[in-house]
């Protein structure tokens, strides 16, 4: 396709309920990234892929988050016991080459509004 | 630490032109992002500027001052399609970027 995908656009899950958030990246773009929006907020860093390896998983805000991307395209965040403190816009963002200036632009996906009831 | 600040929201008339000042701290610095964001939106790509100087881009104009830590988003002949969150960001060494809370632009007829 031509931009990033992302898939549900929203979901509504009840507390304790465990969730998958799919993101399809722009072919060919080596950096993925996952974000999370609070209303009225810039985004929040949660994990960045370079192909399939995941070299940064500090902005993960526990260890109910839980990210991958086994095959350097699809990634999927998975967030196991959901909180209502976990609603927000899940954003993720492909790029070319994050460490390569001219080619880091992140291009974003729609989002995932997720709401835990 | 790590920061960046930007006006929580600014009012402007169509047709007229505004400016969007961000200032930012981080550690290390690998260039300057805007991005534009409709509500309930993604953001999307305006401009991206690693040297001091004005990058020109149709009615969008952004500035950036290394030394001073300093950056705006230039708006010209405002349009009402304009109105949105404008969001600045500034890459630190480790390629992350670093992200303002947003500017809500309003624009009045």
């Amino acid at each position: 396709g031509a931009g990033v995908s992302q898939s549900p656009r929203y979901k509504v899950a009840k507390r304790g309920q465990d969730v998958a958030l799919r993101c399809d990246p722009i072919s060919g773009h080596v950096s993925l990234f996952w974000y999370q929006q609070a209303l009225g907020q810039g985004p929040e860093f949660l994990t960045y892929f370079q192909n399939e390896a995941q070299l940064d998983k500090s902005g993960l805000p526990s260890d109910r988050f839980f990210a991958e991307r086994p095959e350097g395209s699809v990634s999927t965040l998975k967030i196991q016991r959901t909180q209502q403190e976990d609603s927000a816009v899940y954003l993720c963002a492909s790029s070319w080459d994050r460490e390569t200036q001219g080619a880091d632009t992140q291009y974003f996906g729609p989002g995932t509004r997720l709401t835990v009831l | 630490g790590q920061n960046i600040d930007q006006p929580t929201e600014m009012t402007a008339t169509e047709g007229a032109i505004v400016q969007i000042n961000c200032t930012y701290q981080t550690s290390g610095f690998n260039g300057l992002f805007w991005y534009q964001q409709h509500a309930g939106e993604a953001p999307t790509f305006l401009s991206y500027n690693v040297l001091d100087g004005l990058e020109e881009k149709g009615r969008f104009s952004s500035f950036l001052s290394r030394s001073k830590g300093y950056s705006y988003l230039l708006l010209k002949e405002l349009q009402m399609k304009d109105s949105a969150s404008y969001l600045c960001a500034a890459m630190d060494s480790n390629y992350q970027l670093i992200w303002g809370a947003g500017t809500k632009l309003i624009i009045k007829p």
